[in-house]
């Protein structure tokens, strides 16, 4: 069973759309986490959410996490190509356990 | 510059051989990971370190050995690799609750 469930896992869109990533589980975690990875490269933080409710806005992306900490969202406003890559939410269930990832949502932005 | 480093980038391995994959970081951190990234699976965590001198299973341990006889060191050792095995590692480290950074990974190949 997946302790965190990614949605869509694939997403093409054309330069200048709109697109919102989830990230779903049915337990409670202390912070959450995005990165994005790149071809041939490692996973790069974007964002730590720590509070229920929290909003951070990282330039055009907006993560917000749920108010009982279950889940979190990755709002991208007038993607850009650059921001083609594979998105990851990771969530911390605290007492120094490892973080739990789920499966990616990978997204391709066409000029 | 500082970071984690992973050698080699890239090895080709056949069936019953061994080899031993180098995770060295430079930002003092306590925990250190070793992932594997496959197709559809997502990141699933073989073993971690919470310090020098510890280690511990993930997810996926079978086939893989670990040690942290130097706090910035990590190894994964392959002692009779398989086919199985074929995928792309990931080391990780991190201080706290400030998420983890990566390597740039090491491709193997088990033929």
């Amino acid at each position: 069973t997946q302790l965190l469930e990614q949605s869509p896992q694939f997403l093409s869109i054309q330069e200048g759309e709109n697109l919102t990533v989830y990230c779903n589980s049915s337990s409670v975690f202390s912070s959450l986490q995005w990165y994005r990875q790149e071809p041939g490269e490692g996973p790069v933080l974007l964002v730590t959410v720590v509070t229920g409710g929290e909003v951070k806005k990282l330039k055009r992306l907006t993560f917000q996490f749920g108010d009982a900490r279950k889940d979190s969202s990755l709002h991208i406003t007038a993607a850009q190509p650059g921001d083609t890559g594979l998105y990851l939410c990771a969530g911390d269930r605290g007492g120094n356990t490892p973080l739990v990832f789920g499966k990616g949502t990978r997204l391709s932005v066409i000029a | 510059n500082a970071g984690v480093t992973q050698t080699p980038k890239f090895r080709v391995l056949k069936t019953g051989q061994s080899m031993t994959l180098l995770c060295a970081q430079d930002m003092n951190h306590e925990y250190m990971y070793w992932y594997r990234q496959d197709p559809g699976m997502g990141l699933r965590l073989i073993h971690y370190s919470v310090g020098e001198g510890t280690t511990a299973k993930g997810e996926v341990p079978d086939g893989y050995n670990v040690s942290r006889l130097k706090k910035q060191n990590f190894l994964l050792g392959l002692e009779s690799a398989a086919p199985s095995q074929t995928s792309v590692y990931f080391c990780a480290s991190m201080r706290g609750p400030y998420g983890y950074t990566f390597g740039s990974g090491t491709r193997l190949t088990v033929v």
